[in-house]
């Protein structure tokens, strides 16, 4: 167990909605990290966050967007969901100071179908 | 672009057999990363190596990092059925004008062991 929760742990969406993910970091850390993994694919980076702002984007479009709060938990939210979409959401937590080692630890993940 | 490939995609292997999976990336990184991953499940970690010839056991896995030739190997010794899962190594080459830390996943060894 890596301490990093992330909810729902399941959830179904129709194309066109919106949806929230949710991330609570590991104690002590003030990065975060989300990731989503595709069926039979290894985890892309979507974007990270360090300090309440967005410190780093992947190649996803801008209708993926997050927020990192004061206590350094998360939200993704994606709009518009389109069938690829359907994937597993993996958060990741760390502690950045300076340019030292930022191990990041991985949440459960939550899997969102969009149908 | 950065790649991180991995070789094999699939290996079927029978139990008490030796086998090697290899992770090649293509960008300077002096970290690299090893996950396990069972179906549905989340990342679990397995090795982090930060040096050039660093190399770390655990059990009948093994890995190694050659930094200069950009070469991750994970080593399997007399292989048992509960190893079977997907494996991945990541690299986490750090951007200097953001300080962004990402991992860049390799396209992951899908693990069979045969009884």
């Amino acid at each position: 167990e890596t301490g990093v929760t992330q909810s729902p742990t399941h959830l179904i969406k129709t194309r066109g909605q919106q949806v929230t993910l949710r991330c609570s970091s590991q104690s002590g850390h003030n990065t975060v990290s989300w990731y989503q993994q595709a069926l039979g694919q290894g985890p892309q980076f979507i974007f990270q966050y360090y300090r309440e702002e967005e410190n780093g984007r992947g190649n996803f479009p801008p209708r993926f967007s997050g927020l990192q709060f004061p206590n350094y938990s998360s939200e993704l939210n994606v709009n518009a969901l389109e069938l690829d979409d359907s994937a597993l959401y993996l958060c990741a937590s760390s502690l950045k100071y300076g340019r030292g080692i930022y191990e990041q630890y991985f949440g459960p993940g939550t899997r969102l179908t969009v149908t | 672009e950065l790649k991180v490939e991995q070789n094999p995609l699939f290996l079927s292997m029978q139990e008490g057999k030796n086998y090697t999976i290899y992770c090649n990336y293509s960008t300077t990184s002096d970290r690299l990363y090893w996950y396990r991953q069972d179906p549905g499940k989340s990342l679990e970690s397995l090795f982090v190596l930060l040096s050039n010839g660093a190399v770390k056991q655990e059990g009948r896995l093994m890995a190694s990092l050659d930094t200069k030739a950009r070469l991750s190997t994970l080593h399997i010794t007399a292989a048992v059925h509960d190893l079977s899962a997907t494996y991945f190594c990541a690299v986490a080459p750090l951007t200097f004008n953001s300080g962004t830390y990402k991992y860049i996943f390799g396209t992951g060894t899908r693990l069979k062991v045969l009884a």
